[in-house]
């Protein structure tokens, strides 16, 4: 099976834009988490789509949002963008998102905000 | 709140030698599952081991074993004959059903291996 995929690999903004970065899980499974990582902060959860729902948010702005298709492909906005939004976005999809499920990772989308 | 601990930013071990990364964390949780995932320079986090809290028996993967002590909640990765190619930075990870599946990662600790 194809891994996950997330495009674009590298994005370069500017501070007010927004940006859309997507997330195409392995074929079959139904859960979609995505993570900001930065130096120093780790991963940090900001949510999970499973059927199109979101299941969970993490602790982030309302600038921060995502959505889910009916072909388990997901997408993530961050509107008005700040420096501090500079990062890696992570995507990750497991079979149905049970906590003893691993989780596949993406290659992760670069975000430069200038 | 669950949080994850990793107290070493950087590491580094002599090819062929052995490496302990630490890991505590904090739940009041009984039920949950630990993991560690690697993270190459410019590629994709792998799932390196992954512990159920339930079971006693430390998990291990070829050269890769944890020391899971419940009651300290430690989870320390060792990793024995250590090859060029396990350079990286090592993430811990902890998740529950009961807090709807998200995962809590620690800072990570980067590897470094010394031919």
């Amino acid at each position: 099976k194809a891994g996950v995929t997330q495009t674009p690999r590298y994005l370069i903004k500017t501070r007010g834009q927004q940006v859309t970065l997507s997330c195409s899980p392995i074929s079959g499974h139904r859960s979609v988490s995505w993570y900001q990582q930065t130096p120093g902060q780790g991963l940090q959860f900001l949510f999970e789509y499973f059927s199109e729902t979101q299941r969970n948010k993490g602790n982030f702005p309302g600038r921060f949002s995502g959505r889910q298709f009916s072909n388990s492909r997901s997408e993530m906005n961050v509107s008005t963008l700040e420096l501090g939004d500079s990062a890696l976005y992570l995507c990750a999809s497991s079979p149905l998102g049970r906590a003893r499920n691993e989780q596949f990772f993406g290659p992760g989308t670069r975000l430069t905000v200038l | 709140a669950q949080t994850v601990t990793q107290s070493q930013p950087e590491m580094s071990v002599q090819e062929a030698e052995t490496v302990t990364l630490s890991c505590t964390y904090d739940t009041s949780e009984s039920d949950y599952y630990l993991f560690w995932y690697k993270q190459p320079p410019s590629r994709q986090m792998i799932l390196v081991i992954r512990q159920e809290a339930y079971k006693q028996q430390n998990a291990t993967e070829n050269r890769f074993s944890v020391n899971f002590q419940k009651a300290a909640k430690s989870f320390s990765l060792k990793i024995s004959d250590s090859q060029l190619g396990d350079a990286a930075m090592y993430f811990c990870a902890y998740r529950t059903d009961n807090t709807g599946n998200q995962f809590y990662f620690g800072t990570g600790t980067s590897l470094t291996v010394i031919p």
